[in-house]
C-alpha cells in the first residue's frame, strides 16, 4: 500500500517557466512534508520541508503547497533552470503519537528543463 | 565533516552470500536509517533507529539485520543474499527526528546479486 504517490513519473519544461510536481498521500497521520531533490550516482538532497500547520512555504525559487483536505501537496520551481534537472521525491513522516524519525517516500518524479 | 559515508560503493554478490553494508556519520546525530531505492519504487525503508540502542522495522525488513551499538554506526546486514536483493542502498541520519532540514543521505552503495 502506497502511502505517498507520485503519478507522474516525468516532467519536461522549458527553461525560465514553472514546473509544478505533485504528491498525493493516504496516511492522514502524516504531519511533516518534505521534498529532496536528487542526481544520478547521488543521495538524495534536502530540498524544502512543510509542516502540517501550514499551507505554504518558500525558499527562493522553491515553494512547496499543503492541502491538507486533498490530502496533496506540490513543488513550484519558478524560474526554472537547466541545473534543475533531477529527480525529485516527496516524502511524509509522522503517526500522530511520537516523532520515530521514519520518512515514507514517494516513487519519484523526473524532472528535465529543457534550455 | 565528512557526513554520512558509506561503504563499499559496489557490491556484487552470489546468491546466499552474507555481507554488511557500513553507515557512518560524524554529525553526532541520533537517527538513522536505511533506505533501498528499486526503479519505479522510489525509497524504501528497511530499518531505522532513533538512537544507540535501539532500532525498529520499516517497510520492507525481510532480509535484512541492523544494530547501532555506538552513536556513529548504522550497519546493515545481509544474511543470505537473494536477487531480490539487487538495489541501491542509502543510508540516511537526522539530528532529532523533527526533520528540520531533512534527512543528510549518504551516497549510496550499489548492489548486485546474482
Amino acid at each position: 500500500d502506497q502511502q505517498v504517490k507520485q503519478n507522474s513519473p516525468s516532467l519536461s519544461v522549458q527553461e525560465g517557466r514553472i514546473s509544478i510536481l505533485n504528491c498525493d498521500y493516504t496516511n492522514s497521520m502524516f504531519d511533516y512534508f518534505l521534498w529532496y531533490k536528487k542526481y544520478p550516482a547521488e543521495g538524495p538532497t534536502f530540498l524544502i520541508s512543510i509542516s502540517s500547520i501550514k499551507d505554504k512555504n518558500e525558499d527562493g525559487r522553491f515553494t512547496v503547497f499543503l492541502n491538507k483536505s486533498a490530502k496533496h501537496l506540490s513543488l513550484h520551481i519558478v524560474p526554472s533552470q537547466p541545473g534543475d534537472s533531477a529527480v525529485y521525491f516527496c516524502a511524509a513522516s509522522g503517526d500522530g503519537s511520537s516523532n520515530t524519525g521514519k520518512l515514507i517516500f514517494g516513487q519519484g518524479t523526473t524532472l528535465q528543463v529543457k534550455p | 565533516n565528512a557526513g554520512v559515508t558509506q561503504t563499499p560503493k559496489f557490491q556484487v554478490l552470489k546468491t546466499g552470500q552474507s555481507m554488511t553494508l557500513q553507515c557512518a556519520q560524524d554529525m553526532n546525530h541520533e537517527y538513522m536509517s536505511w533506505y533501498r531505492q528499486d526503479p519505479g519504487m522510489g525509497l524504501r525503508l528497511i530499518h531505522y533507529s532513533v538512537g544507540a540502542g535501539i532500532t525498529d522495522q520499516g517497510e520492507v525488513p525481510n532480509g535484512y539485520n541492523v544494530s547501532r551499538s555506538t552513536t556513529e554506526d548504522f550497519p546493515l546486514r545481509l544474511l543470505s543474499a537473494a536477487p531480490s536483493q539487487t538495489s541501491v542502498y542509502f543510508c540516511a541520519s537526522n539530528q532529532d527526528g523533527l526533520l528540520m532540514g531533512g534527512y543528510t543521505f549518504g551516497s549510496g552503495t550499489r548492489l548486485t546479486v546474482v
